[in-house]
């Protein structure tokens, strides 16, 4: 199963950006990258999806390098309301199956 | 349009009794999931269902838990007995397809405290 590393936790202020970067040293080749956004009493909200290459939509960006061991979720001009924690996750198919493994994901804490 | 619906949102009960929580998916969605959170652990994929049909499960963690599916709209999972160490928060979630393009939708969860 393709296991995912992302920093436990981040700091930044309102209108900075903010990159999280999730190494996956063993994705498979049918694998996506998928980014979900968790707030407190509340189940988690997906963001971005990519394969490869770079992906952009109103709430971010996701760049992915050629070998795919590792992408980057880009949060433009955050807000404090952009304080929750962030999963990055890899679909992972296995034989005949379907598996998505959430690791301990990225706690930013947004500071005025 | 509805999301993921769950319930109840919260549930407190005593050792030994039965839970059962409730989960509707949403509407068009072949694949359903159960999720179990807690802070040691982190977020836990217990089982998930194709068209009504559980696939995997293997991250139930033992007999006391049971998931059921009895149609396209309507799932439960329960545990009988309970314990405390199921306390958690159990989230349900649905997505389109099982393909891995495919983002799953989740529910706000039930909070389980089994006291």
């Amino acid at each position: 199963l393709a296991k995912t590393t992302q920093p436990i936790s981040m700091d930044s202020y309102e209108g900075q950006e903010v990159n999280i970067t999730c190494s996956h040293n063993n994705i498979a080749t049918n694998d996506y990258i998928t980014w979900y956004q968790q707030f407190p009493s509340q189940g988690p909200r997906f963001i971005i999806q990519g394969y490869k290459t770079k992906v952009t939509n109103e709430v971010a960006s996701l760049f992915i390098p050629a070998d795919r061991k590792s992408s980057t979720l880009s949060l433009p001009r955050v807000s404090l309301s952009d304080t929750a924690v962030y999963y990055c996750l890899v679909g992972d198919w296995g034989t005949g199956g379907f598996k998505t493994i959430f690791g301990a994901g990225t706690r930013l804490f947004v500071k005025a | 349009d509805a999301g993921v619906i769950q319930s109840p949102r919260h549930e407190v009960t005593e050792m030994g009794q039965e839970v059962t929580l409730r989960c509707k998916p949403i509407s068009g969605h072949d694949y359903l999931f159960w999720y179990r959170q807690t802070m040691m652990r982190g977020l836990e994929l217990l089982i998930y269902f194709n068209n009504n049909v559980p696939i995997d499960d293997s991250g139930m963690p033992e007999d006391r838990f049971s998931a059921k599916m009895p149609n396209a709209s309507f799932s439960t999972l329960k545990i009988q007995p309970s314990e405390p160490r199921d306390s958690a928060v159990y989230f349900c979630a649905s997505s389109l397809t099982g393909l891995g393009n495919q983002p799953q939708h989740f529910g706000d969860g039930t909070r389980l405290s089994i006291l």
